[in-house]
């Protein structure tokens, strides 16, 4: 079966740096997201890899080693408005999203 | 503002009865999405449409029914609602079809049935 696989819950502190990984296994690869999502609101766009690397974006980056069935997101300069769920999703062969279960991040000042 | 407007935001409904959650987008996207979200589940797909005119179904549709007669429009109908359809709903579209791109969603629907 198809899987997406994400720590349930992470805490860190403001300012500091966070790591969120997701590891997959999935009928074909076609692209991999990251998206945020504040309790009781949408879930909103961060990042898209669907080649190997870093994919940098202000204090968000992406990373992607398809090999390994792996991403993660990286977070800088933490702030409280980070505090939300990540979700990771990826687009299998059928170019149908498998969605992880969401990793929710407190952070502590 | 321009996205996805999603109605209603809440609803409490009776196990048995009718509801339909609507969903309207000014994006002039192609595709359009429900999702449920369930705690400790990743979202699930229930119905999909590619344009106006098509649908099709998701990793969850049994019970649910959609219909595309614009571009606009999406509304999603439980034709007989069971406590297990407790969840919250959300509509998403996308500029083109087959999840390319990312996805907008809108605020969502959180429906409890009893």
């Amino acid at each position: 079966g198809q899987n997406i696989d994400q720590p349930t819950e992470m805490t860190a502190t403001e300012g500091a740096i966070v790591q969120i990984n997701c590891t997959y296994q999935t009928s074909g690869f076609n692209g991999l997201f990251w998206y945020q999502q504040h309790a009781g609101e949408a879930p909103t766009f961060l990042s898209y890899n669907v080649l190997d690397g870093l994919e940098e974006k202000g204090r968000f980056s992406s990373f992607l080693s398809r090999s390994k069935g792996y991403s993660y997101l990286l977070l800088k300069e933490l702030q409280m408005k980070d505090s939300a769920s990540y979700l990771c999703a990826v687009r299998d062969s059928n170019y149908q999203l498998i969605w992880g279960a969401g990793t929710k991040l407190i952070i502590k000042p | 503002i321009a996205g996805i407007t999603q109605a209603p935001t809440s609803q409490i409904l009776a196990a048995g009865r009718r509801m339909t959650l609507r969903c309207t987008q000014d994006m002039r996207h192609n595709a359009m999405y429900w999702y449920r979200q369930d705690l400790g589940l990743g979202l699930r797909l229930i119905h999909y449409s590619n344009t106006a005119g098509t649908t099709g179904k998701g990793e969850v549709p049994d019970g649910y029914s959609v219909s595309r007669a614009n571009t606009d429009d999406f509304p999603l109908t439980l034709a007989s609602a069971v406590p297990s359809q407790t969840s919250v709903y959300f509509c998403a579209s996308s500029p083109g079809t087959g999840h390319t791109g990312e996805l907008f969603f809108g605020e969502g629907s959180r429906l409890t049935v009893l």
